[in-house]
């Protein structure tokens, strides 16, 4: 399998700019996780989606940001307009239930860059 | 609320001893414990994991350990070679789906 595949690998934006993140979730998994990345906060749970459907959207930091999942193969997170406080690693993650101990699988992340 | 707390945040070995890095979880309904291994530029890769009805798991030089009464886990690594220096994570599962991350540990082994 190829694993989690996001794009692009690295963003380089100005403030203010929307910004578009993808992912590709692991073939078969029902279960999606975009997390944020910074060395203050360490890995923060964004949003989380089962079957397609946003579950838990409560580590959203606010309205800029929204994320959608429209079929079982593709997600995107999006954020708009990007500030500089945004600038930090996001990761996808997939995993086969989302149930108690099921294993989580990371993609390689999307550094992101605000100017 | 839910935490995880790591120990150490740095930790430099020589090539050859051995690693261990500390973690204790606050939420007692936590039942499984994965740890991550984060190489420079990479995602997070599941390295060992254990469940609560176990209390030692071992994958050839890794090595976990789990005390449910004390809410502590551990990751042991023997015999430490250049390639396993990178930022290791563990986390807690309390509920059905959501990790509780540690804050990192970052493992340097000298040649």
């Amino acid at each position: 399998d190829a694993g989690v595949i996001q794009s692009p690998r690295h963003e380089v934006t100005e403030m203010g700019q929307e910004v578009t993140l993808r992912c590709k979730p692991i073939s078969g998994h029902n279960s999606l996780f975009w997390y944020r990345q910074t060395m203050m906060r360490g890995l923060e749970l964004l949003i989380y989606f089962n079957n397609n459907v946003p579950i838990d959207d409560s580590g959203m930091p606010e309205d800029r940001f929204s994320a959608k999942m429209p079929n079982a193969s593709f997600s995107t997170l999006k954020i708009q307009p990007s500030e500089p406080r945004d600038s930090a690693v996001y990761f996808c993650a997939s995993s086969f239930l989302g149930s108690v101990g099921d294993t989580q699988y990371f993609g390689p992340g999307t550094r992101l860059t605000v100017l | 609320g839910e935490n995880v707390e790591q120990h150490p945040s740095t930790l430099s070995v020589q090539e050859g001893d051995s690693a261990v890095i500390k973690c204790t979880y606050s939420d007692s309904a936590s039942n499984y414990f994965p740890w991550y291994k984060q190489e420079l530029g990479k995602g997070p890769q599941l390295i060992i994991d254990i469940r609560s009805n176990v209390g030692e798991k071992k994958d050839q030089r890794i090595a976990v350990t789990l005390n449910k009464t004390a809410k502590h886990f551990s990751l042991h690594i023997t015999e430490t070679q250049p390639e396993d220096s990178a930022v290791y994570f563990c986390a807690a599962q309390p509920g059905t789906y959501k990790y509780i991350f540690g804050t990192g540990t970052r493992l340097k082994v000298l040649a």
